[in-house]
């Protein structure tokens, strides 16, 4: 079974900031990572994934996020966040098997001030 | 944006009362997820479909059933709502292959 931590639950920065936030997974099988954002009332959209290759993913919306095997970890990070930015973010880890269930951490609030 | 709705939107009903959420799809994904979404909680697995009547439990499972009968719908009940459901109810759907879920807008469910 896989599970996911996500550090921080909120994360105040102000507009023009870098950021990162943390995400740790625990899973005794090869996995695909994934971040989600949620903007306040809105289903959930995925802004990058991990599968294999590369270790460091390109989203959308200026987002990137870098898998560390050694250190289970898949932080995502923005050099400079905007207003709009405001969200709850997401890190999800399956098993890098096809189809299975994602499996969510609790979320971290973003809030950009200005 | 993948062609998922869920109806209703928004429902309020009473303790002890059956209620069923649907799960549309136009993408002709063979699978199906419903999740439910609460403060500190994250997103949990409730129920998933790998296929047409073929279905599977998840973490939070107790109290929920589901059916697919065929591939664009899948349907969440509620046999007996609890104020412990009280929630937002998300589907999802993938492709056969793909990782990648995609998400619809969510049920907000009030049970009083």
């Amino acid at each position: 079974a896989q599970s996911v931590t996500q550090l921080d639950s909120q994360v105040p920065v102000f507009e023009e900031a870098p950021v990162e936030l943390r995400c740790n997974y625990s899973s005794s099988v090869s996995v695909y990572l994934f971040w989600y954002v949620q903007y306040p009332n809105q289903g959930l959209q995925l802004l990058l994934k991990y599968l294999s290759g590369s270790t460091l993913v390109k989203g959308i919306n200026g987002f990137e996020a870098e898998f560390n095997k050694s250190q289970t970890s898949f932080h995502l990070r923005k050099p400079s966040v905007h207003i709009s930015d405001t969200a709850e973010y997401f890190c999800a880890v399956s098993e890098a098997s096809g189809n299975t269930p994602l499996v969510f951490g609790k979320g971290t609030r973003l809030s950009v001030i200005a | 944006d993948a062609g998922i709705t869920q109806s209703p939107r928004h429902k309020v009903t009473e303790t002890g009362t059956p209620v069923t959420l649907r799960c549309h799809q136009t993408e002709n994904h063979r699978y199906m997820y419903w999740y439910r979404q609460d403060p500190g909680h994250g997103l949990r697995l409730i129920h998933y479909s790998y296929g047409v009547k073929d279905t599977d439990k998840g973490e939070v499972s107790d109290g929920y059933s589901v059916s697919r009968s065929k591939t664009e719908d899948f349907l969440l009940t509620l046999e007996s709502a609890t104020s412990s459901q009280t929630s937002v109810y998300f589907c999802a759907i993938s492709g056969t292959g793909e990782n990648e879920q995609f998400f619809g807008p969510g049920t907000r469910l009030t049970v009083l």
